[in-house]
């Protein structure tokens, strides 16, 4: 069966130290992958969104990168950290022309 | 910037009520999607319509599309508590499969 993960489920961090958060997707090849931020009361963000190994699309600049090493891993990252960066991390994929798939979700707190 | 715009942003309703939301977007889509997020959690995909669809039915939940208002709606017959969550619009536009999403609707249902 098709599987996203995503973890961790919680994370504080503080104030410019180093993020990785990662997405792995099972049971599929070369998903289309995206990472998607959400404030508080706000509606989702696209952070970024890959093709393929090493195929990266940035949609806002930001204090973030993602990569793409592995066919079905998706990485998003931070050298430092600002308070701006907390958020709902949420990883997805696209399973054909359906909907997204999400993940469970990064809460990040920045301190 | 967010392509759809749903309203209202908040619902009370109760239980065995109907609920109504509705979204508006802006640009030309190559489909619209309804996504559903307890409160923490990952966004669950509820049903797709297309841009050449009027009306489609999933269960309680009922879609329609205006393309001609760039408007739709999301029926929940018959509400239970459990369906107490956000709900989410979300346009596809084009070629690519990026989703822009709008702020949802907190919908509560009293038991």
């Amino acid at each position: 069966s098709q599987t996203i993960h995503q973890w961790p489920a919680t994370l504080v961090q503080p104030v410019g130290s180093p993020l990785s958060l990662e997405c792995t997707v099972e049971g599929t090849s070369n998903p289309n992958l995206y990472w998607y931020r959400q404030a508080a009361g706000r509606g989702l963000q696209l952070l970024f969104y890959s093709v393929g190994i090493g195929q990266i699309s940035s949609e806002v600049p930001q204090n973030l990168s993602a990569s793409r090493p592995q066919d079905r891993q998706f990485i998003l990252s931070s050298k430092k950290l600002l308070l701006s960066d907390s958020g709902f991390y949420l990883c997805a994929w696209i399973p054909g022309d359906y909907g997204y798939t999400f993940g469970s979700g990064t809460r990040l707190t920045v301190v | 910037s967010q392509q759809g715009e749903e309203d209202p942003q908040a619902l009370s309703i109760q239980e065995g009520e109907n609920a109504t939301m509705n979204c508006s977007y802006k640009t030309s889509i190559n489909n619209l999607q309804w996504y559903r997020q307890n409160s923490g959690r990952g966004l669950v995909h509820l049903i797709l319509i297309r841009s050449n669809e009027r009306e489609k039915h999933s269960g309680r939940l009922r879609v329609t599309l205006d393309t001609s208002k760039k408007s739709s709606s999301l029926l929940i017959t018959a509400s239970r508590a459990a369906d107490t969550a956000s709900y989410f619009c979300a346009t596809r536009g084009g070629s690519n499969y990026k989703l822009t999403f709008g702020k949802g609707t907190l919908l509560t249902v009293n038991p």
